[in-house]
């Protein structure tokens, strides 16, 4: 039984496109995370939800918008895709705020041509 | 300064070596922190919490220097399937109540038969 998981797994698009990814926590965690990982195997967060709150907005551009309808879920919607955004993006959750540790899904590999 | 530095490797050792990573981190009023455990093409996995005591979980142990902002983690008598990429995490205050964890680039771990 996933604990975190996001759909699709891989993503093929063309630049110009506005993409979804989808992600589900069934921990029943506060804290929902995406982050994005690049070629150079970097994981950087972007965003950060608590309660269906934005606590966190790293400097992404606003082509980015992630949606929580409900603690469980957070959603990253992506507008005019460029060659750029290309990478591994994992949405990750964690109990709160706090020191704790973070569960992540199984990554979305969005590769734009 | 990046915030928190590793050795990329590859560092390559044969069956049962012992071998060490290290990390820094600039941020001397982070919390916490972890090592991660990242196989190829998967998400990142806690492998191990570390504290200032020092704490050692089977063939792995970890190190925590507060005053030098230095953590190691040191693998024993290496098994094949700790290839992998070993990710030093710090999590820091970022304001609002609310944590942030912060990433190394990983240092790629093969070990060879």
């Amino acid at each position: 039984d996933t604990a975190v998981s996001q759909t699709p797994k891989y993503l093929v698009t063309q630049m110009g496109n506005d993409k979804s990814i989808k992600c589900e926590q069934n921990l029943g965690h506060d804290t929902m995370y995406w982050y994005k990982q690049d070629s150079k195997k970097f994981l950087k967060i972007m965003f950060s939800y608590n309660n269906k709150e934005l606590i966190i907005n790293e400097t992404v551009p606003n082509r980015f918008s992630p949606k929580s309808p409900d603690k469980a879920h957070l959603n990253l919607h992506i507008n005019s895709l460029e060659l750029g955004d290309s990478a591994v993006y994992f949405c990750a959750s964690s109990q709160d705020l706090g020191i704790t540790e973070a569960f992540f899904g199984q990554g979305t590999r969005l590769t734009v041509v | 300064r990046k915030e928190v530095e590793q050795d990329p490797g590859p560092f390559n050792v044969p069956e049962g070596a012992t071998v060490a990573f290290n990390c820094t981190y600039s941020n001397s009023a982070s919390q916490s922190f972890f090592w991660y455990r990242q196989d190829c093409r998967k998400e990142p996995k806690l492998l191990m919490s570390v504290y200032s005591s020092g704490n050692e979980d089977g063939r792995f142990t970890a190190q925590l220097n507060r005053a030098s902002q230095y953590i190691s983690l040191l693998i024993r008598d290496s098994k094949l399937s700790d290839s992998a990429t070993y990710l030093c995490v710090v999590n820091s205050y970022s304001g609002a109540g609310s944590y942030q964890l912060t990433f190394g680039k990983g240092t790629k771990l093969s070990v060879i038969p």
